[in-house]
């Protein structure tokens, strides 16, 4: 069965501290994908990321970086030189290839930076 | 382009009432998602769409809930009776297609039942 672990369930940093949310998942399946999503106090979740289980690369997007390994079944989220905004509760997500494409969420972790 | 449209964002309705959700999908989108998130917790499907079909409501709870997508572009979320349990926030979700593609998320309607 699927499942997604996302251990950390509040972390606390000053601005300009770098951060990194860790993110744990189980699947039997060969072909899946995983995500990242922000969901800020407005509620809407937004996308932030999407990798397939083939592709291992580390991708690096301004501030954000994720590092993908399969190894460690790990999709780790790295924010450098975090800001204010990026307070907001941060969503691992997996999705199998079989089984209806269900994706399924980690419980999150909330992120606070203090100014 | 417009993303995903709920209405309404706030629901307030006594225990044994009945509530309505709407949500209108990105143009173009024929996957639609109707997620559940109780707090401090991520999203739990309750039911997908493919277009007018619904091909996965396995986590609905059928004795009080419903959907329907009639045209396969709008869909509403029905609970009736609610209960104090359903209070929560309900997401809709839109995709292109249903395996490789990223879901995008409306602002969700939050329900309190009292």
């Amino acid at each position: 069965a699927q499942k997604v672990t996302q251990a950390q369930t509040e972390i606390s940093v000053v601005e300009k501290e770098d951060v990194t949310l860790d993110c744990v998942y189980e699947t039997r399946d060969t072909t899946y994908y995983l995500f990242w999503y922000k969901q800020p106090p407005s509620g809407e979740l937004v996308f932030l990321i999407r990798r397939n289980s083939f592709d291992e690369q580390n991708e690096i997007s301004g501030r954000y970086s994720w590092n993908f390994q399969k190894s460690t079944s790990s999709f780790n989220f790295t924010i450098t030189a975090s800001q204010v905004v990026d307070s907001a509760v941060y969503f691992c997500a997996l999705r199998e290839n079989t089984g209806g494409f269900k994706t399924i969420f980690g419980a999150g972790t909330r992120l606070f930076v203090k100014a | 382009e417009a993303g995903v449209v709920q209405s309404p964002r706030y629901k307030i309705i006594e225990k044994k009432q009945p509530v309505a959700f709407w949500c209108n999908p990105i143009s173009g989108h024929n996957t639609l998602y109707w997620y559940l998130q109780n707090l401090g917790q991520g999203p739990e499907l309750l039911i997908r769409y493919e277009n007018e079909e619904a091909v996965d409501d396995s986590q609905l709870p059928k004795d009080r809930f419903s959907a329907e997508r009639l045209k396969g572009v709008d869909s509403t979320l029905k609970i009736q009776p609610a209960e104090l349990g359903d209070s929560a926030v309900y997401l809709c979700a839109s995709s292109l297609a249903p395996m490789a593609d990223t879901q995008y998320f409306g602002p969700g309607t939050r329900l309190t039942v009292l």
